[in-house]
C-alpha cells in the first residue's frame, strides 16, 4: 500500500499523560499536513510542513502540541498533558511538489480517546 | 461566521432520487474550491473540483457561484453506494504552491433502497 499511513489507529489515553503520533506520507510527496476532526464536524487545519520546515501552524495548536518532521519524510505531532477536549481523529495528508495547490491525500488517521 | 457552511442533514432519500447539496463561503480572496466525500469513520477523500464554468463527472456535477459565494453539489440517479458525508472545502493557497484546507461541517447523505 502506498498510501499515507498512520500510526497507531487509535489511541486511549488518561488526562495528563502525553501521546505522540506518526505520520508516513506517500513517498515523495513534500509536503504534509495535519488536521484534527471531532464528531459531527469537518475536520480543522493544525498545521503544514514543506519538507523539513513548518510553515504554518493554526492558532488552535496551542503550547501543549508539537509537531515536527526532521528529515522531511515522516512526521510526528505530539500532545503534552492531554486533556478531555483534545478527544479527536487526528488526520495526516500529504500532496506532491510542483502543482499550485495539489490535492491532499489522507491517511486513514489517528483516534484519540482522552479519559 | 465559519468561512465553509452547509447544512448538516440528514438528506434521506431514495434510490434513483436526484439530490443537491449547498454550501456557502465567506472570506472570497484567492481561493479554489473541492467537493470531498467521507465514509462512515473513514478518512475524506476527493469527489472532485468546483469551477466557476461547472463541471461534471458522471452523475455528479459542481458549481461555483463566486458573486454569490455559493456552491453546489448534485448527485443524480442516487445509489445506495453515494450514501457518505459530503464536505465542502475551500483552499487557501500560500506563496509555497501548498494550502491549508477548510472545511464545512460535511452533509450527510442515506440513500434508502
Amino acid at each position: 500500500d502506498t498510501g499515507v499511513s498512520q500510526d497507531p489507529r487509535h489511541k486511549i489515553t488518561k488526562r495528563g499523560q502525553n501521546v505522540t503520533f506518526r505520520c508516513d506520507p506517500i513517498s515523495e510527496h513534500n509536503r504534509l499536513y495535519w488536521y484534527r476532526q471531532t464528531l459531527g464536524q469537518g475536520p480543522e487545519f493544525l498545521t503544514y510542513f514543506q519538507n523539513e520546515a513548518q510553515l504554518e501552524k493554526s492558532r488552535l495548536l496551542s503550547d501543549r502540541f508539537s509537531a515536527e518532521r526532521p528529515k522531511g519524510s515522516f512526521s510526528t505531532l505530539e500532545i503534552q498533558r492531554t486533556e478531555q477536549g483534545d478527544s479527536a481523529m487526528y488526520l495526516c495528508a500529504s500532496s506532491p511538489p510542483g502543482v499550485w495547490g495539489a490535492e491532499q491525500f489522507f491517511g486513514p488517521g489517528t483516534r484519540l480517546t482522552v479519559l | 461566521r465559519k468561512e465553509v457552511e452547509q447544512d448538516p442533514g440528514p438528506f434521506n432519500v431514495p434510490e434513483g432520487a436526484t439530490v443537491a447539496f449547498n454550501c456557502t463561503y465567506s472570506n472570497s480572496a484567492s481561493q479554489s474550491f473541492f467537493w470531498y466525500r467521507q465514509d462512515c469513520r473513514k478518512e475524506p477523500k476527493l469527489l472532485m473540483s468546483v469551477y466557476s464554468s461547472g463541471n461534471e463527472d458522471g452523475r455528479f456535477t459542481a458549481q461555483l457561484n463566486r458573486a454569490s459565494q455559493y456552491i453546489s453539489l448534485l448527485i443524480r440517479d442516487s445509489k445506495l453506494s453515494d450514501s457518505a458525508t459530503y464536505l465542502c472545502v475551500k483552499i487557501l493557497l500560500n506563496y509555497n504552491q501548498g494550502g491549508k484546507l477548510i472545511f464545512g461541517q460535511g452533509t450527510e447523505l442515506s440513500v434508502k433502497p
